[in-house]
This record gives structure tokens, sequence and C-alpha cells, in this order.
């Protein structure tokens, strides 16, 4: 069974540029979230779907970030403009409705210059 | 909000030795998770414990609710061991609130 897929692994752009990420989870796992890394501290939650709908965005900062989770599946996460302080690694994460385990996907490693 | 404290910082340990690692927390929590970030950066869930006493081969958790505190034991162990150690819990709702980690180097 494949697991969480992200692209890209590494995106470096300058800053006021806007970026984008993308995230397939597993299979039939209508959870999927997007968490923060920054380096040295453990990941920070920004937003949580059920399936299409964004049930907890309490933590992504709206003025510049967005995500969406189109059909259910698939979801991607924009920055714009990006800034120098949106240098991290950006998880995703995916977990069957009611289940607690939640499966990390490889991350993507964003530098803004 | 919850607060996650995880101890020690870091830890260098010799191939073969054994370890424990604990994480403290400020309230009553539905979800304790243990993960691992190897140094490429994936994180693997170790262990779903919010109470009890769970084994995995060389792995060992123990989480104690009414005290509020979890440990996890590695035992002989092997440079593929080395890595961030994260304790993750929720309050409600599967919001999963990440401590600090522990820095595991395992040496040969």
């Amino acid at each position: 069974e494949a697991g969480v897929v992200q692209s890209p692994r590494y995106k470096i752009i300058e800053k006021k540029q806007p970026v984008a990420f993308w995230c397939n989870p597993i299979s039939g796992h209508n959870t999927l979230y997007w968490y923060l890394q920054n380096l040295g501290q453990g990941p920070e939650l920004l937003i949580r779907y059920e399936n299409e709908e964004a049930v907890d965005d309490s933590q992504l900062p709206k003025d510049r970030f967005s995500a969406e989770r189109l059909k259910g599946v698939d979801s991607t996460l924009k920055i714009q403009p990006a800034e120098l302080g949106d240098s991290a690694v950006y998880l995703c994460a995916s977990s069957l409705q009611g289940q607690e385990t939640q499966y990390f996907g490889p991350g993507t490693r964003l530098l803004v210059l | 909000g919850i607060q996650v404290e995880q101890s020690p910082p870091d830890l260098i340990l010799q191939e073969g030795a054994n370890s424990t690692l604990r994480c403290n927390f400020s309230d009553s929590v539905n979800n304790l998770q243990w993960f691992h970030q190897n140094p490429w950066g994936q994180l693997i869930n170790l262990f779903y414990i919010p109470s009890g006493t769970k084994q995995n081969g060389r792995l060992s958790a123990t989480t104690v609710a009414t005290e509020r505190y979890s440990l996890l034991y590695i035992s002989s162990s092997q440079t593929t061991d080395s890595g961030v150690y994260f304790c993750a819990v929720d309050e409600y709702g599967n919001k999963l609130v990440f401590g600090a980690g522990t820095i595991l180097r395992v040496k040969s």
C-alpha cells in the first residue's frame, strides 16, 4: 500500500513569490492534515480536513495561506506571497476517520530567499 | 492550550545501550502517540498509547494518564534508531500537539 505522497520534496523561491504544495493521502483515508515544522521543533497543525470540509483551520494564517481539498482526496496548500519566515518543512498526514493513528508523508522542504 | 515537555532534549548512546525518553503533559488527554523522525525527515508512528503499556520489538511505551506522563523505552539501541523522537497529545478532536522532541544519536 502506498504511503502519503507529497510533492515537490524541495522548493526554493524568492520572497513575495507564490508557492504550492500537493498531497495525496493514503487510499481510503478521509481525514487529511497539513502541518508546519520549523527547524528544531515539532510539527504544528495548520489545517485538518474531514473529506472535503476544513473542520479545523484555526492555526492557518489566512492572510497568505490557503488550502483546498477538492473531491475529498488530494489537497493543495498555497502560500501567496511567501515571506522569509515561511521557510520550513510542510508535512501532510492522513488517517481513517475515527482512527487515531496519523500517517505522515515525507514533507516538502521550503526555502524562501 | 495543552503543554508537552520532553526530556532529555539530547541523548547520545553507544550501540547496544538502553534508554528511556520521557513526555510530560499538562492536562488530561484522550490520545498520545510516539513518533520517530529519521534523519531524512520521515515521521513514523511508533505507538498510539493514551494509557497502559505496549511493546513492539525493542521498543516499548508506558503512559500513566493519571500522572500525566509517558515513557518510551529503547533497548539494545542500534544506529538506525538515531533521529528525533516526538511525543504528541490530543485533548480532543484529533488535534495533535507535539513536544519539541528528543534528539537521539546512537554511535557504533
